[in-house]
């Protein structure tokens, strides 16, 4: 069963303004990753926050993480319609003997020129 | 993508025949994984290996069986395939350490089941 949940499902924005993606999970995680995917290609890995992180940045992405909410949001600014893609948040559970990663159903941003 | 194949890109085939896909990596990574994406269910985890011979099932093991003779390939088998199994097939890859790096995922397989 899907650990993260993606919200909105679907965003549309106009390049320039920025996106944010949240995601929300059930269990304790070791760390949360974000994934990129084009349309027909495999995923690409974005960005990973450790459990005792609060806030990352990668050029235009910013990551936050609330571990008593069980949350995360992604936040893309500056949208270019090169960031048209799903994007996944995926959880690194704490159980034991997990060695794996669990993926939320994933979101569609669409960056209109 | 970068150190990590997958093959075929594309099949068809027959309900109730073997399919083998294949997953070869070329980073010494001691993790493999297969997935399965389809609408409405985002990635779900097939089987996985933490190493040569060691696999393990995932959520959706069902119908499906793998190998691990060596490092670099990861072997998924529909053992006879039907319908329900009609979907992009996707291998991944992590490092030793995995609370420090991501996944790098190949870039599919589509299977088609008539």
């Amino acid at each position: 069963s899907q650990q993260g949940e993606e919200d909105p499902q679907a965003l549309s924005i106009q390049e320039g303004e920025n996106a944010t993606m949240n995601c929300s999970y059930k269990t304790s995680i070791n760390n949360l990753q974000w994934y990129r995917q084009n349309s027909g290609r495999g995923l690409v890995h974005l960005i990973l926050i450790r459990s005792n992180e609060r806030e990352k940045h990668s050029g235009r992405l910013r990551v936050t993480l609330d571990t008593s909410k069980k949350s995360s949001s992604l936040l893309i600014t500056a949208s270019r319609a090169a960031d048209t893609a799903s994007y996944f948040c995926a959880t690194d559970g704490v159980q034991g003997g997990s060695e794996k990663l669990v993926f939320g159903k994933g979101m569609k941003l669409t960056v209109n020129p | 993508d970068a150190g990590i194949t997958q093959s075929p890109r594309h099949k068809v085939t027959e309900t109730g025949t073997p399919v083998t896909l294949r997953c070869h990596q070329t980073e010494n990574h001691r993790y493999m994984y297969w997935y399965r994406q389809d609408p409405g269910h985002g990635l779900r985890l097939i089987h996985y290996s933490y190493g040569v011979k060691d696999t393990d099932k995932g959520e959706v093991s069902d119908g499906y069986s793998v190998s691990r003779s060596k490092t670099e390939d990861f072997l998924l088998t529909l053992e006879s395939a039907t319908s329900s199994q009609t979907s992009v097939y996707f291998c991944a890859i992590s490092e030793t350490n995995r609370q420090n790096y991501g996944y790098t995922f190949g870039s599919g397989t589509r299977l088609t089941v008539v």
